[in-house]
């Protein structure tokens, strides 16, 4: 079953507005990871947030994580139209390093 | 620096017959990944090697096996086909564990 439950599914705005994607998870974790694909193709990693930490900034990108919560939210500020694609979280358990367990992602949609 | 090369990355086949699929991860990376990635189910962690040893593995029939060799490159095999089986597979290598993950681009099977 899947670890991470994201929210929302999907997400549609215009160039230059912010976009925020919401991941929840079950189980204590080591890391939480985000990864970016584009139309079924590979996916790419955007940024790792360790579950020590509170908040992580990359470029344009911004997440945050709240371990009380089991709670984690990518923000994409002043999106471009070349941000459409699908978002993923990824969660790393304790002693299980190397084992991804992914969302179902969310599906944005940046109009120009 | 190469990135992920999985080869081949199209396949057709017959339900019933066996796949090979091969992936060669980032010259220096250690850690290598298989995910299955279907409409319906979202991805799917398969099995994850370190140094040549199967650390983890998902839940998937024993028809999925798969195994690292010495230069770290990777192969994943799948025994008597099911329709089931057509989806995405993408292949990914870290450094170690535990850390963000590279994608190759991922061989389509689809299974006839």
């Amino acid at each position: 079953s899947q670890q991470g439950e994201e929210d929302p599914q999907a997400l549609s705005i215009q160039e230059g507005e912010n976009a925020t994607m919401n991941c929840s998870y079950k189980t204590s974790i080591n890391n939480l990871q985000w990864y970016r694909q584009n139309s079924g193709r590979g996916l790419v990693h955007l940024i790792l947030i360790r579950s020590n930490e509170r908040e992580k900034h990359s470029g344009r990108l911004r997440v945050t994580l709240d371990t009380s919560k089991k709670s984690s939210s990518l923000l994409i500020t002043a999106s471009r139209a070349a941000d459409t694609a699908s978002y993923f979280c990824a969660t790393v358990i304790y002693n299980q390093g190397g084992k991804l367990i992914f969302g179902q992602g969310t599906e944005l949609s940046v109009k120009p | 620096k190469a990135g992920v090369t999985q080869t081949p990355r199209y396949l057709i086949k017959t339900r019933g017959q066996q796949v090979t699929l091969s992936c060669s991860p980032i010259s220096g990376h250690r850690s290598v990944s298989w995910y299955q990635q279907t409409p319906g189910q979202g991805l799917q962690f398969l099995f994850e090697y370190f140094s040549e040893t199967q650390r983890n593995k998902g839940n998937f029939p024993g028809r999925f096996s798969g195994r690292q060799f010495s230069n770290s490159r990777s192969e994943m095999n799948v025994s008597t086909l099911e329709l089931g089986d057509s989806a995405l597979y993408l292949c990914a290598s870290s450094p170690v564990p535990d850390t963000e993950a590279f994608f190759g681009q991922g061989t389509r099977l689809t299974v006839v």
